[in-house]
């Protein structure tokens, strides 16, 4: 169970185009999800937590108007990169947290490998 | 400020111990987790802390003082498939009760023959 689906796994775009990455929890209903990104060889950085019904709520330095989320029911969340650049080229994860599981709970999309041109 | 702290990169031997230390110093202290990742995949969970002490499960155990901000990781009987990076994070004090986890850099294991 607590199984976290997200894609795409990998996508290359044009510079100033955006792109939609989905977060969806399989088998459970996630009130709350989480967006990270990482650095190559470097660690899971918060970006977002994304709630049900309601507005994200950003990281400090993280552009809400860059990095729009949406998450308009309990099994899913989109990220999308608006106009994208080189800069935004980076592996993003989502994450969720099964109400049942309190303690084990996080489990990990398999991540979204995103490099723009 | 949130600030966790764990080494860079460390070497072991195959069928050796290893330990890895999170040193962590957060607004508030909710629980304590390691993660195991590999390269270009999402991470899998290792293990959970909340109280002081040890905390075992097979060959992996993680430790925690909440005096010192302080945990470790131990891996014993170490195999070539422990390579990968190993993540320490922390559930703050949310007073919004999301359950957000800060994440340090990571240790980036790599065992050798």
């Amino acid at each position: 169970g607590a199984v976290v689906s997200q894609h795409p796994s990998r996508v290359i775009c044009k510079s100033g185009t955006s792109v939609k990455i989905e977060c969806r929890s399989l088998d459970f209903q996630a009130t709350t999800m989480f967006w990270y990104r990482q650095f190559p060889k470097q660690s899971l950085m918060l970006m977002a937590t994304s709630n049900e019904g309601s507005k994200a709520t950003y990281e400090q330095g993280v552009e809400k108007d860059k990095f729009l989320i949406n998450h308009a029911s309990l099994t899913l969340s989109t990220l999308t990169v608006t106009s994208a650049h080189p800069e935004d080229s980076s592996f993003y994860i989502c994450s969720a947290r099964p109400g049942w599981q309190r303690i084990y709970g996080y489990t990990f999309g398999s991540g979204t490998r995103l490099t723009v041109v | 400020g949130q600030n966790i702290d764990q080494p860079t990169e460390m070497t072991a031997t195959e069928g050796a111990i290893v330990q890895i230390n999170c040193t962590y110093q957060t607004s508030g202290f909710n629980g304590l987790f390691w993660y195991q990742q590999h390269a270009g995949e999402a991470p899998t969970f290792l293990s959970y802390n909340v109280l002081d002490g040890l905390e075992e499960k097979g060959r992996f155990s993680s430790f925690l003082s909440r005096s010192k901000g302080y945990s470790y990781l131990l891996l014993k009987e170490l195999q070539m498939k422990d390579s990968a990076s190993y993540l320490c994070a922390v559930r703050p004090y949310d007073s919004s009760n999301t359950g957000k986890l800060i994440f340090g850099q990571g240790t980036t294991l790599q065992v050798k023959p």
